[in-house]
C-alpha cells in the first residue's frame, strides 16, 4: 500500500501558541488529502478536505480561522492550530487518495497522526 | 453517502476465522465498501473494498451479498495483532474529479483471544 507520514508524531504546546503539522505521500503523488480529528474513545471526524492548489474545504462547525491548511505540492499538505486552547487537543490523522487504481475507484491511505497536548 | 451498522464488539479465538458483519441496506449503486482497521492510537489501516464481487487480498476476505445490502469481512486466521476497532463505510467511487469523503461510524471493535 501507499504510505503516508505526519510530523511532528507527538506536540505539546502552550495555551496561546500555534502548532503546524505535517502530511506526506511518500511514494506517490495526492491531488486531494484529508484532515481529520478524534478525540478519546471516539470515533474519526472529517474536518477538512485539501486540494493542492486551492482552497480547503472545511466540514460544518470546523474553523476554517483556527484551522489553516495548506496543500502546497502534490506530495505535501500542512494543517496549522492557531491559537491552540486545550480543547484542541487531539488526535489529528491525515489521509492521501491515491488515484482510480483498483477496482475502479480510489483508495485513502492513512498517516499515523500526531497527538496534540495543549496545556 | 449512505449509513453502515455494525456490532459495537466481537470476540474471536486466535487462530480462527474472524467474521465482521456490516449493514448498508440503503447502498446506492455507485457506492463502493470500504474496510479500514484501526489498532490503539494509530492512524486507519486501509484492508479492502468492494463494489458487488467478492474481494481477498492479502489480508482478508470481503463477502457482498447479491443484493448489495450486507457485507462481512473475513480475516481468515486471527491474530493477536488484528486487534483492532474495523469500519465499514459506504462511498460513492471516486476518480480524478469526484474523490468521495470517508465518514466513519462507531466501527467494530474486535478482541481477539488467546
Amino acid at each position: 500500500g501507499a504510505v503516508v507520514s505526519q510530523h511532528p508524531s507527538r506536540v505539546i504546546c502552550k495555551s496561546g501558541t500555534s502548532v503546524k503539522i505535517e502530511c506526506r505521500s511518500l511514494d506517490f503523488q495526492a491531488t486531494t488529502m484529508f484532515w481529520y480529528r478524534q478525540f478519546p474513545k471516539q470515533s474519526l471526524m472529517l474536518m477538512a478536505t485539501s486540494n493542492e492548489g486551492s482552497k480547503a474545504t472545511y466540514e460544518q462547525g470546523v474553523e476554517k480561522d483556527k484551522f489553516l491548511i495548506n496543500h502546497a505540492s502534490l506530495t505535501l499538505s500542512t494543517l496549522t492550530v492557531t491559537s491552540a486552547h486545550p480543547e484542541d487537543s487531539s488526535f489529528y490523522i491525515c489521509s492521501a487518495v491515491v488515484g482510480v487504481r483498483l477496482g475502479g475507484t480510489d483508495t485513502q491511505y492513512f498517516g499515523p497522526g500526531t497527538r496534540l497536548t495543549v496545556l | 453517502d449512505a449509513k453502515t451498522t455494525q456490532p459495537p464488539s466481537m470476540d474471536c479465538a486466535e487462530g480462527r476465522a474472524a467474521n465482521l458483519p456490516c449493514n448498508h441496506s440503503t447502498i446506492s449503486g455507485n457506492e463502493y465498501v470500504y474496510w479500514y482497521r484501526q489498532i490503539h492510537s494509530q492512524g486507519p489501516q486501509y484492508i479492502i473494498h468492494g463494489l458487488k464481487n467478492n474481494e481477498t487480498n492479502e489480508m482478508a476476505s470481503l463477502i457482498i451479498t447479491e443484493d448489495r445490502k450486507s457485507s462481512t469481512l473475513i480475516l481468515p486466521h486471527a491474530t493477536l495483532r488484528d486487534t483492532a476497532v474495523y469500519y465499514c463505510i459506504v462511498r460513492v467511487a471516486g476518480g480524478s474529479s469526484n474523490t468521495g469523503k470517508l465518514i466513519f461510524g462507531q466501527g467494530t471493535t474486535l478482541q481477539v483471544k488467546p
